[in-house]
């Protein structure tokens, strides 16, 4: 089963807009990251956030952590048609060893 | 090279065939990772392989699946007499993950899988 599930599973903004997306997860984890998809083929990764963190920011993207809540949020501002792609949240369960899990994925489209 | 590569990048086989699918990981990746990944859908986890540890096979959905990694590098996966529900993309991702320190995936372009 799914590790993490990402809602919403479909999201469709002007470019400008801002676009959040979030993730909940089930077990424990260590790490949590998000990555972008186009085409449905190689995905490439956007940030990582650790379980001791609660925010990061890396350049037009701020991800959020709430372990107490087992939820992310991946909030992308000043938003471009661009940036149009599947982004998804991957979890490592505090299972000892690096195995990832990812969830189902929240398809973005930016109009132009 | 400089990224993961998959090959092949587009296999189409009979049901009932075998087929083997080839990831080279970037050079010094400890972690390799499989995932199969259906039309529209989410990224399902396979199998995960981390130095010489015996790997995680958790995810193979049954016992026609299996994979290899030989040397520490090169990983291959096979899935035997194929079914029409196997056709998907199947991806592979490296890591470094050193000092016990999970670091990003760097992923492949993937192998389009369709059986007829």
């Amino acid at each position: 089963s799914q590790q993490g599930e990402e809602d919403p599973q479909a999201l469709s903004i002007q470019e400008g807009e801002n676009a959040t997306m979030n993730c909940s997860y089930k077990t424990s984890i260590n790490n949590l990251q998000w990555y972008r998809q186009n085409s449905g083929r190689g995905l490439v990764h956007l940030i990582l956030i650790r379980s001791n963190e609660r925010e990061k920011h890396s350049g037009r993207l701020r991800v959020t952590l709430d372990t107490s809540k087992k939820s992310s949020s991946l909030l992308i501002t000043a938003s471009r048609a661009a940036d149009t792609a599947s982004y998804f949240c991957a979890t490592d369960p505090n299972t000892g060893g690096f195995k990832t899990i990812f969830g189902a994925g929240t398809r973005l489209f930016v109009k132009a | 090279g400089a990224g993961v590569s998959q090959s092949p990048s587009n296999k189409v086989t009979e049901k009932g065939k075998d087929v083997e699918l080839r990831c080279d990981p970037i050079s010094g990746h400890t972690a390799l990772y499989w995932y199969r990944q259906s039309l529209g859908q989410g990224l399902e986890f396979l199998i995960y392989f981390q130095g010489n540890s015996a790997p995680d096979k958790s995810g193979l959905p049954s016992d026609r699946f299996s994979a290899e990694r030989t040397g520490g590098s090169v990983s291959t996966l096979t899935i035997q007499r194929t079914q029409q529900e196997d056709s998907a993309v199947y991806l592979c991702a490296s890591s470094s993950s050193l000092a016990g320190v999970l670091a990003e995936l760097f992923f492949g372009e993937g192998s389009r899988l369709t059986v007829l």
